[in-house]
């Protein structure tokens, strides 16, 4: 099966704290990619994070960062010092054949 | 970079009419494009791949003779829905791959709601 699963449909998280959005994944491929996405509600999807199937490291991009675990085909997105601005749905994407899979997508809002 | 328009954003049209939504990568060239339907409160739904030069490859369930799609050029795609109706108003939104990607991201457009009356 080739799908994406965000198991949480929406979370809140305080100001300036820290979040993890979780994401796991079915594939039976060796080689891909990973991807964050956010929606907010201007609803124009914004690329945040991205990570290479095959390299160890996870991927960090300022307060965004994840933790890839390739044998739990696991890939959870962590915001740290969380900002208003950061109130979105976040999609997490696998690539496929020739195209990317999408989660449902969880709802972060922001509480100041 | 890689900034992709869409255009137009709202479109309102009566039913029975066809409406052709424009898709643009402004700062690369893009052979592969695709074209998503967004329901309210739902993920994105893959419609088609649009590759240019070739056929668009449709998903299962998508009438490719309502959604028709033209990949002109390495940076235009567009999709006309044909003979519209009221359950084909959505949000479509297009996203285009950069042919110098290596890792097959999708930067995506604003998004386009149509509204059919």
């Amino acid at each position: 099966a080739q799908t994406v699963t965000q198991s949480q449909p929406e979370m809140s998280v305080q100001e300036a704290e820290t979040v993890t959005l979780s994401c796991t994944y079915d594939t039976s491929e060796s080689d891909y990619y990973l991807f964050w996405y956010k929606q907010p509600p201007s609803r124009q999807m914004i690329l945040v994070i991205r990570q290479e199937a095959y390299k160890q490291q996870n991927a960090t991009e300022n307060r965004f960062s994840v933790n890839f675990q390739k044998a739990a085909k696991s890939f959870s997105l962590k915001i740290s010092d969380s900002q208003l601005g950061d109130a979105a749905m976040y999609f997490c994407g696998r690539t496929g054949a020739n195209n990317l899979f999408f989660g449902t997508g969880t709802r972060l809002t922001v509480i100041p | 970079g890689a900034v992709v328009s869409q255009h137009p954003s709202r479109v309102i049209c009566k039913s029975g009419t066809s409406v052709k939504i424009e898709c643009r990568s402004l700062d690369f060239q893009a052979t592969t494009m695709f074209w998503y339907r967004q329901f309210p409160k739902q993920s994105l739904m893959l419609m088609a791949t649009s590759n240019e030069g070739s056929k668009a490859t449709y998903e299962q369930g998508v009438e490719k003779d309502k959604f028709l799609i033209n990949h002109a050029s390495l940076t235009l795609s567009t999709l006309t829905v044909t003979s519209a109706h009221p359950e084909d108003s959505s949000f479509y939104i297009c996203s285009a791959r950069p042919d110098s990607s290596y890792s097959y991201e999708q930067y995506f457009g604003p998004g386009t709601r149509l509204t059919v009356t």
